[in-house]
């Protein structure tokens, strides 16, 4: 079993706000960072850090945590970002990378 | 621009070495900045870190994976590759690789392949 887990599936109406959570012992010591995944396409970093952004990622995506759990926020969802969403962070000894299962998100 | 293209067999036959080749382009994998690694994903396992190898080829491997898992570097070809030996059906998955960054509270992989399909079927 993951030692992230997240919730399979969230739909947001077209230009409201969605959050997507990953719970994990680790997420109370280490950063998650998150994913988007469109299908057929590689994983793309969309939030990292505390909550850091690469370039050409736009500022609807944000990041945070508490306790044991850290959230990727869309504010303003547009239907281009319709995908899976992983998080990923330190496992729980802190030597190796763990992966959530994914989220999809449904743009209605 | 850095990219990174991922090579290598479609098809390998069970029991047999899955063996997988990483091109870096823009940038070395000499450098000492960085780490490189390998990442697959199949609809039953999700996605799945295998390892990762920095610039003096030190390695860690997933725990899960170790005992059959080489990841090395070529300097000259500005290549870092795969090997998975005794592959079974469970091996077949999308093989990406992916450049992980290490910061002491987070980390995450700032770059990807496109992924190349394998599957392990006689």
């Amino acid at each position: 079993s993951s030692e992230l887990t997240q919730d399979p599936a969230v739909s947001v109406a077209l230009g409201q706000t969605v959050r997507i959570t990953c719970q994990g012992d680790s997420l109370r010591t280490y950063y998650a960072s998150w994913y988007q995944q469109k299908a057929g396409q590689a994983p793309l970093l969309v939030i990292y850090g505390e909550n850091s952004r690469p370039s050409g990622i736009p500022d609807r995506f944000s990041g945070s945590r508490s306790g044991n759990t850290a959230s990727l926020t869309i504010t303003g969802a547009h239907a281009e970002d319709e995908a899976d969403y992983y998080c990923n962070s330190r496992d729980s000894s802190g030597y190796f990378f763990a992966f959530g299962p994914g989220t999809k998100v449904t743009v209605l | 621009q850095l990219q990174l293209q991922e090579s290598g067999p479609g098809l390998v036959k069970p029991s047999e070495t899955l063996s997988l080749t990483c091109t870096v382009s823009g940038g070395s994998v000499s450098s000492s900045s960085f780490f490189w690694g390998w990442i697959r994903q199949s609809p039953g396992r999700g996605l799945e870190w295998i390892g990762h190898i920095d610039y003096s080829g030190s390695t860690d491997y997933n725990p899960s994976l170790k005992s059959r898992v080489t990841i090395s570097a070529d300097t000259s070809k500005n290549q870092f590759s795969l090997n998975l030996k005794s592959v079974t059906a469970a091996d077949t998955a999308i093989y990406y690789c992916a450049r992980p960054i290490l910061a002491a509270r987070y980390w995450y992989f700032d770059l990807w392949g496109r992924g190349t399909q394998v599957t392990v079927s006689s």
